[in-house]
């Protein structure tokens, strides 16, 4: 049973530019987070989407924007990088129903660092 | 203030020791809390979760609830060196959003 699976693990960028990151959800969830974790700190609530809509979003710029198809995987984008966007973005799955009383499984995370 | 506060630590026991860890919450209307066991560079993995005051016990974990202080804590008995690693408390209160705080980190002395 695959896991919740993330793309790329690493990658560079420098101000100014764009990235899009890809998460797959574990087999059986329908409803993906993301989160942002900067060094040393816990991770922070991007937002979270579920059949296809952004269901509810954290204190971030319009910046950063998702998407989620058809298949449940996602994606997220990040414009006009900042130096301040450099952290471990999370992509977490859930599955449908309660939802505040499941666990989260996180994908290993993308490590995005802009120079 | 934070919405949900730990100490940074690092906390260090010496193996076989019980560690302690504790978090602070802001939010009365919190109702699922979890604790997520983080290893460097790697992403946040669930180790308990407790939804009712009191103590709910797995294995060597020990989740403590005081809603009325807003206070949950994790124990963990004879600790090992493999326990080493930092501990984040997560709270959710009724929306689709955790809420983590920056987590403590554990060494676990040989």
């Amino acid at each position: 049973d695959a896991g919740v699976t993330q793309s790329p693990t690493h990658l560079i960028k420098t101000r100014g530019q764009q990235v899009t990151l890809r998460c797959s959800p574990k087999s059986g969830h329908d409803t993906v987070s993301w989160y942002q974790q900067a060094l040393g700190q816990g991770p922070q609530f991007i937002f979270q989407y579920y059949e296809e809509e952004e269901r509810q979003r954290g204190n971030f710029p319009d910046r950063f924007s998702g998407h989620q198809f058809p298949n449940y995987s996602s994606e997220l984008n990040v414009n006009a990088l900042l130096l301040g966007d450099s952290a471990l973005y999370l992509c977490a799955s859930s599955p449908s129903g309660a939802p505040n009383t499941g666990e989260l499984f996180f994908g290993e995370g993308s490590r995005l660092t802009v120079l | 203030q934070k919405e949900v506060e730990q100490n940074s630590g690092p906390l260090s026991v010496p193996e076989g020791a019980i560690a302690s860890l504790n978090c602070t919450y802001s939010d009365r209307g919190s109702q699922s809390f979890f604790w997520y066991r983080q290893y460097s560079g790697k992403s946040p993995e669930l180790i308990m979760s407790i939804y009712s005051n009191g103590d709910k016990e797995d294995g060597r974990f020990t989740a403590q609830l005081n809603k009325a202080s807003q206070y949950v804590s994790l124990l963990i008995r004879d600790s090992q060196p493999s326990d080493s690693a930092t501990y984040l408390c997560a709270v959710n209160g009724g929306t689709y959003k955790y809420i983590f705080g920056t987590g403590t980190r554990l060494k676990v002395l040989a």
